[in-house]
């Protein structure tokens, strides 16, 4: 079954704590995704990683970190979380350039 | 640096009504473009996708778009539309594994 697991779904966190938002994905896909959805923004590119440890910085990086040591895990970490990191955020997978995204439900983070 | 813009925010349309959703993009080299659905409160799902070959490609329930390299666009097509498909519809592009997403149009169908 082709699944994109994020955990958790909804996290409120006060301003100044660490935040981690964890995604996995059952396909063995290589490239995985981190993306923040915004009113009127939609879908900004945070991370992108290409296979275990070996990640690269998308449009809106700043603020953001990520890890990777597993095919089928892909973890975004947002350390000292601010209040304008309060957003929806999505992970993604596929199998390389050009193929098809398969998306996660999200995680709705509110940093208080 | 590609862009990919949508220019209606909000459409609306009576179920059985055709709609065509507007996609354009901005660059210099070849680029895969793709259409994306979001219900509400859920991940966006896979439409449709075109990298070459045959200018319209044919997706999911009935919706078809086509890529018109003359005008930069990608618009998409539903000839009869029905209530569930009521969701906020993106286009996306990209020449290697990052994507660009428009900002969304959000389709209303009204009974």
């Amino acid at each position: 079954d082709m699944k994109v697991t994020q955990m958790p779904r909804y996290l409120i966190k006060r301003m100044g704590e660490n935040v981690l938002l964890e995604c996995g994905q059952d396909m063995s896909h290589e490239t995985m995704y981190w993306y923040r959805q915004d009113p009127g923004l939609g879908l900004q590119l945070i991370y992108i990683s290409y296979d275990v440890d070996s990640n690269s910085e998308g449009d809106i990086p700043k603020g953001y970190r990520v890890s990777r040591k597993k095919r089928e895990h892909f973890s975004l970490i947002l350390d000292s979380a601010k209040t304008n990191q309060t957003s929806v955020y999505f992970c993604a997978s596929s199998r390389g350039q050009a193929e098809t995204l398969y998306f996660g439900s999200g995680t709705r983070l509110t940093v208080l | 640096t590609q862009t990919v813009s949508q220019s209606d925010a909000h459409v609306t349309v009576f179920e059985g009504d055709s709609v065509e959703l507007r996609c354009n993009y901005s660059y210099g080299g070849s680029i895969y473009l793709s259409w994306y659905i979001q219900h509400h409160g859920r991940g966006l799902q896979f439409l449709l996708k075109y990298y070459s070959g045959n200018p319209v490609v044919q997706g999911v329930n009935g919706f078809e778009a086509e890529f018109s390299k003359s005008d930069s666009s990608f618009h998409l097509r539903k000839a009869s539309v029905h209530w569930s498909d009521s969701a906020v519809y993106f286009c996306a592009g990209g020449s290697n594994a990052k994507l660009t997403f428009g900002k969304g149009t959000k389709l209303s169908v009204k009974s």
